[in-house]
């Protein structure tokens, strides 16, 4: 069974970066199969894809966040990682990782998901 | 960037009850739609991928429907463990969105 787990400051202060990093288990982050993403939900607000990354490092980013995300993997460890720079308030939110796979039947969907971290924004 | 939009945003139903979520798509995006259950505290459970298609281990109460724009989840017959949340996901394109979540909480 895979497992995400997500780690990292809950509090961080605004204009800082928040460095966030999920930790696989269960399954090899460097299978060519899935993408890893990042994930958010603001309290009260619906999800919002940030981003993902595939074991061979490329990226695609939310157009709403790409100037301030980067988001990495380190296969050695069966992790990746969230950097979000530049933070403010809007920021606050629960953040998830999620594994994703393509299909052609179902497209771009998440089966795999960790239990989130809150992060506060906030002096 | 294609929006999702579920209603309603809550929903007050029984033990037993028939419950239906919609969820409408600013642009057709074929059958690819995908559904979640949220619990607080917990990681999202994936439901429902293809518009239709039950994931593994999903109760078979649970169905959805739909192409093009509008899409429905239906929970034949609501049981405890199904107070949650519910979101829906546009898995065509990039940048991949979500609805904005149904709560289904006891009545």
């Amino acid at each position: 069974q895979v497992q995400l787990q997500e780690s990292g400051p809950g509090l961080v202060k605004p204009s800082q970066t928040l460095s966030l990093t999920c930790t696989v288990s269960g399954g090899s982050i460097s299978s060519s199969s899935y993408y890893w993403s990042w994930i958010r939900q603001p309290a009260g607000k619906g999800l919002e894809w940030i981003g993902r990354i595939y074991s061979s490092g490329n990226t695609n980013y939310n157009p709403s966040l790409k100037s301030r995300v980067t988001i990495s993997v380190d296969t050695s460890k069966n992790q990746f990682s969230l950097r979000l720079s530049s933070v403010t308030a809007a920021d606050t939110a629960v953040y998830y990782c999620a594994r994703g796979h393509y299909s052609d039947s179902g497209g771009y969907v998440f089966d795999y998901w960790g239990q989130g971290t809150l992060v506060t924004v906030s002096s | 960037d294609i929006q999702m939009t579920q209603s309603p945003s809550s929903v007050s139903a029984s033990v037993g009850d028939r419950v239906i979520i919609t969820c409408r798509a600013s642009q057709g995006i074929s059958s690819w739609l995908a559904w979640y259950q949220q619990k607080p505290g917990k990681a999202p459970k994936f439901l429902i991928y293809a518009a239709s298609s039950l994931q593994s281990g999903v109760p078979s109460r649970f169905s959805g429907s739909g192409s093009g724009t509008d899409f429905t989840l239906t929970i034949s017959s609501l049981q405890p463990e199904d107070f949650a949340t519910y979101s829906c996901q546009q898995a065509d394109s990039l940048p991949l969105t979500f609805g904005g979540g149904t709560t289904v909480e006891i009545k």
